[in-house]
């Protein structure tokens, strides 16, 4: 299943609110993931299941959609929150996939 | 706190081979599916295999199917990927991560820092 990022670069300034889009090739029963990736860094699960935030995560962070459509909003835009973001489906069991990435950046 | 530590990445001619490790540390070991997931430069991430919490379901994503070989040690808290007839587009930094399940390929909850891999003549 073909996963659609957009857009490639988002430009935001601080305090303020991004949002990302994901789109599923077919409907992934709301098996879609989000991570944030810092260059250098690990790769960090964000939101599960669609909308369910993983441990220790802000509740800046807010995941959303059905079917083929789903976001991720990050609200109040901190420094430590620009990085790489990608969602996943895991519905195509074991061949799940992710999206090509979105940038964020201030 | 869990800890993924991949270690076993470096240079390596067409046609070669190498093994990954990736030692696990702060959870029930034996309880969690290990997936690896590679970054080729400049590119998104890529599913590339998983392995059961008991070892004895193995899974690939095709273009690896019949070259990479994952297995694991629960003894020593470990994963390997047995990679052989390695190609110039299996470069790519190689990450294990821990599945919140014992089945696997779901969701990663837990990243190690990466391995290094680069297949050049």
């Amino acid at each position: 299943i073909v996963m659609t990022q957009s857009p490639a670069t988002l430009s935001v300034s601080l305090g303020e609110r991004a949002t990302l889009s994901c789109r599923a090739g077919q409907s992934v029963s709301g098996k879609v993931a989000w991570y944030q990736h810092r260059p250098g860094q690990a790769p960090r699960l964000l939101i599960y299941a669609t909308s369910t935030r993983a441990t220790g995560v802000p509740a800046r962070f807010s995941g959303g959609g059905s079917g083929t459509e789903f976001t991720l909003t990050i609200n109040s835009l901190q420094s430590e929150d620009f990085a790489v973001y990608y969602c996943q489906q895991y519905d195509d069991w074991p061949q799940n996939t992710f999206g090509q990435g979105t940038k964020l950046e201030i | 706190e869990v800890q993924l530590v991949e270690s076993g990445g470096g240079f390596v001619q067409p046609g070669g081979s190498l093994r990954l490790s990736c030692a696990a540390s702060g959870f029930s070991f034996f309880n969690y599916a290990i997936n690896w997931v590679r970054q080729a430069p400049g590119r998104g991430l890529e599913w590339v295999s998983v392995i059961s919490g008991s070892g004895d379901s193995p899974y690939y994503t095709d273009s690896v199917r019949g070259r990479f070989t994952i297995s694991r040690d629960n003894s020593r808290n470990t994963v390997y990927l047995h990679m052989t007839s390695l190609r110039v587009e299996d470069t790519a930094v190689y990450y294990c991560a821990k599945d919140p399940t014992s089945v696997g390929a779901t969701y990663p909850d837990f990243w190690g820092q990466g391995t290094l891999v680069t297949v050049s003549s």
